[in-house]
């Protein structure tokens, strides 16, 4: 199957700084990548929609300028939480998906952060 | 808008009993449907998914899932329950078209296996 890493796994922070998350698809290419958002024992929330090549598209209620996304090539995705709170404590998770017509989703194994 | 919906939070079986964990999904068109098992600390793994055809679905682990269209339900069931089936499953809605990866969850049920 499709393998999908996300590093770190999991970091611990200061208030007010910014951490960044990167996303690889190992041995497929991934022209659209999405980021979700995990609070504990909770579900999983679309954050976000990455887009190879092009600016990525925001759910609702997401703050694109604290959540910048960046997809730079067709194996990396990066999210970064700039001026991180506590309240951005969470898990980040991200998925890919071999092609367009993919209708599966491989998932990254998540990374916790937890803002001090 | 899509959503999915999972009544029991939390589920407690005996190791070697049936299990079923329900999914009620809305959506305006026929989605693709998923189940996923999410183990501490791991990554979220495919289960099985329905996208057309037989109703009955077959995936990894035992696992089947029915898709019932007249009552919204895309129910897991396992028909023997193992120690090592105890984690969180989540339901998960896809669309047809487009981009059938933008998933939407269901809150999940914590599934726990007593000995």
């Amino acid at each position: 199957g499709a393998v999908v890493s996300q590093h770190p796994s999991w970091v611990i922070c200061k208030s007010g700084t910014s951490v960044k998350i990167e996303c690889r698809s190992l041995d497929f290419q991934a022209t659209t990548m999405f980021w979700y958002r995990q609070f504990p024992k909770q579900s999983l929330m679309l954050m976000a929609t990455s887009n190879e090549g092009s600016k990525a598209t925001y759910e609702q209620g997401v703050e694109k300028d604290k959540f910048l996304i960046n997809h730079a090539s067709l194996t990396l995705s990066t999210l970064t939480v700039t001026s991180a709170h506590p309240e951005d404590s969470s898990s980040y998770i991200c998925s890919a998906g071999r092609d367009r017509g993919q209708t599966e989703a491989f998932f990254g194994q998540g990374t916790r952060l937890t803002v001090v | 808008a899509q959503s999915v919906t999972q009544p029991d939070i939390h589920i407690t079986v005996s190791e070697g009993a049936s299990l079923e964990l329900r999914c009620n999904y809305s959506y305006g068109a026929t989605p693709y449907l998923f189940w996923y098992v999410q183990s501490p600390g791991q990554g979220l793994q495919l289960l099985l998914k329905y996208f057309s055809g037989d109703t009955l679905v077959q995936g990894i682990k035992g696992f089947e899932a029915e898709f019932k269209r007249s009552q919204s339900s895309f129910n897991l069931r396992k028909p023997s329950v193992h120690w090592s089936d105890a984690a969180e499953y989540f339901c998960a809605v896809g669309p047809h078209s487009g981009s059938a990866r933008q998933l939407t969850f269901g809150s999940g049920t914590q599934l726990t296996v007593l000995p």
